[in-house]
């Protein structure tokens, strides 16, 4: 069945490093792909999307692209900030989300 | 921006008592969801609710397991019998229009913590 890997955390950065979290996805076809947010003491938000291969979601300075050859996602943002701690979930959708186990992100002043 | 109410917060219980838990989707939404997280691992689809019946459910959504949109506001998701392994973060959800299928938004609530014990 269709699943999603993501790597485990926590990450801790400083402000303004690079951030890249991986995520890597199983599915039979081309399944659309998303990111989630969690803030602390929030619900899960839509960060980003992607629908078809190639494409490119963004928001809020983040970035991910979708990759069929390596059925990978992956989570970019160049310059993040303490405000963008939080736990990110990358998911793939068919009649309902599959999630991945979520990468708790902590960045540090 | 609207959002979804869960309540409560956090729930202690008793294995084998039965337990209620209750969301408040967005109002003009049609599509309710839940989910559910245990602690450490991922979110798991439980069960997708339009139209005032099920349209998906998880091998995990058995007969333990029910929904319910009581008055046309709120969206409630109940466990008969509780076990221990029933423990987890219960994520709300609702979209306005369609489901993950058709890559529809969906909005969650921040989630009840339910401890069976």
């Amino acid at each position: 069945g269709d699943s999603v890997t993501q790597m485990e955390g926590p990450v801790t950065l400083s402000e303004e490093a690079f951030l890249t979290i991986n995520c890597t996805y199983t599915a039979t076809g081309y399944p659309s792909l998303f990111w989630y947010v969690q803030y602390p003491g929030e619900g899960l938000q839509l960060l980003l999307k992607a629908t078809k291969a190639d494409d490119k979601g963004s928001n809020k300075g983040f970035e991910a692209t979708y990759r069929k050859e390596t059925t990978s996602f992956h989570l970019e943002k160049g310059s993040v900030q303490v405000s963008d701690s939080a736990v990110y979930f990358c998911a793939l959708s068919r009649r309902a989300l599959t999630f991945g186990s979520g990468t708790r992100l902590q960045v540090q002043p | 921006e609207p959002e979804v109410t869960q309540t409560p917060s956090h729930q202690v219980t008793q294995m084998g008592q039965e337990v209620i838990l209750r969301c408040v989707p967005i109002s003009n939404h049609l599509y309710f969801y839940w989910y559910r997280q245990i602690l450490g691992q991922k979110v798991e689809f439980l069960v997708s609710f339009y139209n005032n019946e099920i349209s998906e459910k998880s091998e995990i959504f058995d007969d333990q397991f029910s929904v319910e949109r009581p008055d046309g506001s709120n969206f409630t998701l109940k466990i008969r019998s509780t076990k221990l392994e029933d423990s987890a973060m219960y994520f709300c959800a609702s979209s306005e229009r369609g489901s993950p299928a058709t890559n529809e938004k969906l909005f969650f609530g921040s989630g009840t913590q339910l401890s069976v014990l």
